[in-house]
């Protein structure tokens, strides 16, 4: 059974710039959710998606978005790069009320 | 406000030396509380799913038991392979809320 795949791996982008990153979950979770990981803030919550809407959202700002396509996979966008976005960002999905699976993350380093 | 609080930030053990980490949460509600795993560059893994106090699962030399206000993560014996940092997660029938983690070294 596959698991959570995220791409890219890694990512190298220039203040200003946008990036959007992707996560195929498990098949027949329909509930994905998006972390952002650095060492000083832990993991912290940016949104979780649930059969195309948005369930939850955490705080941070309108630069970041999500989205979730009927077959489940999910796009995370972040607009006008900042150095503090460089992170490393999860994606993870479930089934019903279980515990999250994630993926390998998308290590992105902002210039 | 903190939801979910792990004890202690780090620890070093040496290999063979039995210890305990803790989450302590503040939920008004506990639908489960999580325990993962995480290695360097990569996605926690999952390890356990406790729903109700009283309740412990195991798994090698790891064992998981929950109170009302707290989690325990028991490590046995542990060997170097069991240096990573340990989560502790709780969903309050809302939301995911993760604790800061709990840097385990054990020294051969």
């Amino acid at each position: 059974k596959a698991g959570v795949t995220q791409t890219p791996r890694y990512l190298i982008k220039t203040r200003g710039q946008q990036v959007t990153l992707s996560c195929s979950p498990i098949s027949g979770h329909r509930s994905v959710s998006w972390y952002q990981q650095t060492p000083g803030q832990g993991l912290q919550f940016l949104f979780e998606y649930f059969s195309e809407t948005q369930r939850n959202k955490g705080n941070f700002p309108g630069r970041f978005s999500g989205r979730q396509f009927s077959n489940s996979r999910s796009e995370m966008n972040v607009s006008t790069l900042e150095l503090g976005d460089s992170a490393l960002y999860l994606c993870a999905s479930r089934v019903n009320d279980y515990g999250y699976t994630f993926g390998s993350g998308t290590r992105l380093t902002v210039v | 406000e903190d939801q979910v609080t792990q004890s202690p930030e780090a620890l070093r053990l040496q290999e063979g030396e039995s210890s305990s980490l803790n989450c302590s949460y503040t939920v008004s509600g506990l639908r489960g509380l999580f325990w993962y795993r995480q290695d360097p560059g990569k996605g926690p893994e999952f390890l356990f799913t406790l729903y109700s106090a009283g309740e412990e699962k195991e798994k090698e030399r790891l064992k998981a038991t929950l109170t009302k206000k707290e989690s325990f993560l028991h490590i046995t014996a542990p060997k170097p392979e069991d240096s990573a940092t340990y989560l502790c997660a709780v969903d309050d029938f809302n939301k995911f809320y993760f604790g800061s983690g709990t840097k385990l070294n054990v020294k051969p």
